[in-house]
């Protein structure tokens, strides 16, 4: 049972506005700390998405978009394509755990 | 650029030990956090601990607590993450990655190491 909650799945066409939501509590994204997001391919090791709840590394598509209120965190992927097919996690700091904590993931599937 | 290389895989039996290491490179060593996450098959990530270089200080998480320690080598640039007492649910990939701070985005990654705990 993963301290941060995750959705197992969701799915879009392409073209398409997917979000995925990363809940938490009082005592990690409402502390407040930051929500980072992963992105993952089989086979292949998490690659940093989004830092500090909103902000894009250098070379990712502005299509991915986060966002962060209160104890839950967003990510958007709009104008969804085939690409985007992936796992997600959501990340963020558990104070009264002292330790990182993930989401479960989300495997987004375009259709 | 920045790079963190992993040791290859290791295959191990249950109640023995593993070490693991993690040679960064591109930056400067003492400066950034290294943490270690595992990914079980079919899994999600799972924050094994974090060591700081700088001064060698550690913090694990409670459920590896007194199996796990973490060292660095300043001279060669490396990490080191060894695991004791394997379980076969110790059976995953474990990434170094490294962090800013104890709660900062892990920003590169290695390529990940398999560990396989198999009788």
């Amino acid at each position: 049972q993963s301290v941060l909650t995750q959705p197992p799945s969701v799915s879009g066409a392409p073209g398409q506005r997917v979000t995925i939501f990363c809940t938490g509590s009082s005592s990690n994204i409402g502390a407040p700390y930051d929500v980072h997001w992963y992105q993952q391919f089989p086979g292949a090791a998490p690659k940093l998405l989004i830092f500090g709840n909103h902000n894009r590394p250098s070379g990712v598509p502005d299509r991915f978009s986060g966002s962060k209120s209160g104890t839950s965190a967003s990510l958007a992927i709009t104008g969804l394509q085939a690409e985007d097919e992936a796992d997600y996690y959501c990340q963020s700091y558990d104070t009264s755990l002292s330790a990182v904590v993930f989401g479960g993931g989300t495997k987004v599937t375009v259709l | 650029q920045v790079h963190l290389l992993q040791s290859g895989g290791e295959v191990k039996k249950p109640g023995a030990s593993v070490k693991v290491s993690c040679k960064a490179s591109g930056y400067t060593f003492i400066v950034y956090y290294i943490h270690w996450v595992r990914q079980a098959p079919g899994q999600g990530l799972e924050w094994v601990g974090r060591i700081n270089p700088n001064d060698g200080g550690t913090v694990f998480a409670q459920k590896f607590q007194g199996r796990v320690s973490m060292t660095r080598d300043t001279s060669i640039d490396t990490v080191y993450m060894e695991l004791t007492t394997l379980r076969s649910d110790d059976t995953a990939i474990y990434y170094c990655t490294r962090g800013a701070t104890y709660s900062r985005e892990n920003d590169f990654w290695g390529q990940g190491t398999l560990v396989t705990v198999s009788s």
